[in-house]
This record gives C-alpha cells, sequence and structure tokens, in this order.
C-alpha cells in the first residue's frame, strides 16, 4: 500500500529564511505532486514531477524529485508572508494507477 | 486553463437529509473524476473515483450506499450524501482527470449537519 509522509508538519519560520519541506513515499511511483491549500480554500497546483531528477521552480519554491530515494522536497528560499499556507505532496502509483494519495500536509507559517 | 466548477461551495442540512454535491468540467471533458474528504487540519482522503458511464470505484471504508457517486456526462459527477449525520460534515473536493498528468481540483463543497 502506498504511504505518503510529510515532514515537518508545522512550520514557522521568519520572512527571509529558506526551508525544505520532505516528502517520502513508500512504492515506485510515475508522478508526484506539490499543491498549495490555504485556509477554507481548495488545492492549488504548484508543481507536477515526473521523472527522476525532475527540479522545478516558480519564484520562490522549487520543487525536485529523487525516485530512487522515494523522496521530493520543496525548497522555500527568502520566504515572505504570503507563502503562509498547508503545502500537501501526493503520490500516484506506478503501472497506470490512478489514485493520489496525499501526504499529511505541511502548515506553513511566516512570520514577518 | 482548464476549471472545475463544485456547487454548492457550501451547504447546511438536518440530519436525515440527503445533500448532492455536483462538480463539473466546464472546459474539458472529464472520463474520470476523483472525489475526496478533508476533515478540519487533516489531509485529503480518497473517498471515490468515478468514472463515466459506469459505477464508481469506492476505497476501503467508504459507504457506497451512503454516499452515491453519479458520472453521467463527460462534465459531471454528483456525489449524494445520503441520510447525513453530523459525522458527515466535512470538506468535500471533487478533482478531474484531464489527460495524463493534469489534475485539476474543483473548489470544495463544505458540508454542515446540524
Amino acid at each position: 500500500e502506498l504511504k505518503v509522509e510529510q515532514n515537518p508538519l508545522f512550520l514557522s519560520m521568519q520572512e527571509g529564511k529558506n526551508y525544505t519541506i520532505y516528502c517520502n513515499y513508500s512504492t515506485t511511483s510515475d508522478r508526484l505532486y506539490w499543491y498549495r491549500q490555504d485556509p477554507g480554500k481548495s488545492l492549488e497546483s504548484l508543481f507536477v514531477l515526473l521523472s527522476n531528477g525532475a527540479v522545478k521552480q516558480e519564484g520562490r519554491l522549487m520543487a525536485s524529485l529523487d525516485t530512487k530515494a522515494r523522496l521530493s522536497t520543496l525548497h522555500i528560499t527568502a520566504a515572505v508572508h504570503d507563502l503562509s499556507a498547508t503545502y500537501f505532496c501526493a503520490v500516484v502509483g506506478s503501472q497506470g494507477a490512478q489514485k493520489l494519495v496525499f501526504g499529511q500536509g505541511t502548515r506553513l507559517t511566516i512570520n514577518p | 486553463g482548464a476549471v472545475v466548477s463544485q456547487h454548492p461551495s457550501w451547504v447546511i442540512c438536518k440530519s436525515g437529509t440527503s445533500v448532492k454535491i455536483e462538480c463539473r468540467s466546464l472546459d474539458f471533458q472529464a472520463t474520470t473524476m476523483f472525489w475526496y474528504r478533508q476533515f478540519p487540519k487533516q489531509s485529503l482522503m480518497l473517498m471515490a473515483t468515478s468514472n463515466e458511464g459506469s459505477k464508481a470505484t469506492y476505497e476501503q471504508g467508504v459507504e457506497k450506499d451512503k454516499f452515491l457517486i453519479n458520472h453521467a456526462s463527460l462534465t459531471l459527477s454528483t456525489l449524494t450524501v445520503t441520510s447525513a449525520h453530523p459525522e458527515d460534515s466535512s470538506f468535500y473536493i471533487c478533482s478531474a482527470k484531464r489527460g495524463t498528468n493534469v489534475l485539476t481540483f474543483g473548489a470544495g463543497s463544505r458540508l454542515t449537519v446540524l
């Protein structure tokens, strides 16, 4: 059974600092997604990572994927308050599976 | 970009009544849609996979007779919570699959059962 674990689950940081959220998954996967969720809202797609070594960047966020280690990271550079949200990674199993399994989420609070 | 519309965005109902939530893909056809449930401060849990023209596939522990899913067209899937009880209060989110790698999420429907 595919399991997805994120850490940390809670992260409070100051503006201007860098930090990384980790996402580990238990079985081989075709795809890994990162989403952002603001309180009371649905999910906003950030990245989809499809292959080993994939790296994608958008603004202050950068995501990478190591399929051999079954690990993805979401790196935040020079954090700003607007990035405060809950971040989820989600993984689709291999062999044509459609089911998306989510991590627990990382609640990120960025303080001025 | 692809848009998935979910309606209603919030609903309050009395215990014992049924509530229908609609999920529409507005500018693309979706043969597969997914329904998730999210309790406060928790992650999203997949409830079922909805396939156009066939029966939905439910995840283990999800009562198919309580959570009725209908995917009658390529742009519409509905989730009906039958005989709702307070423990069914949750945030229900649908997503629609477009192509191989793209999943678009609806805005979510917050259900409160009194």
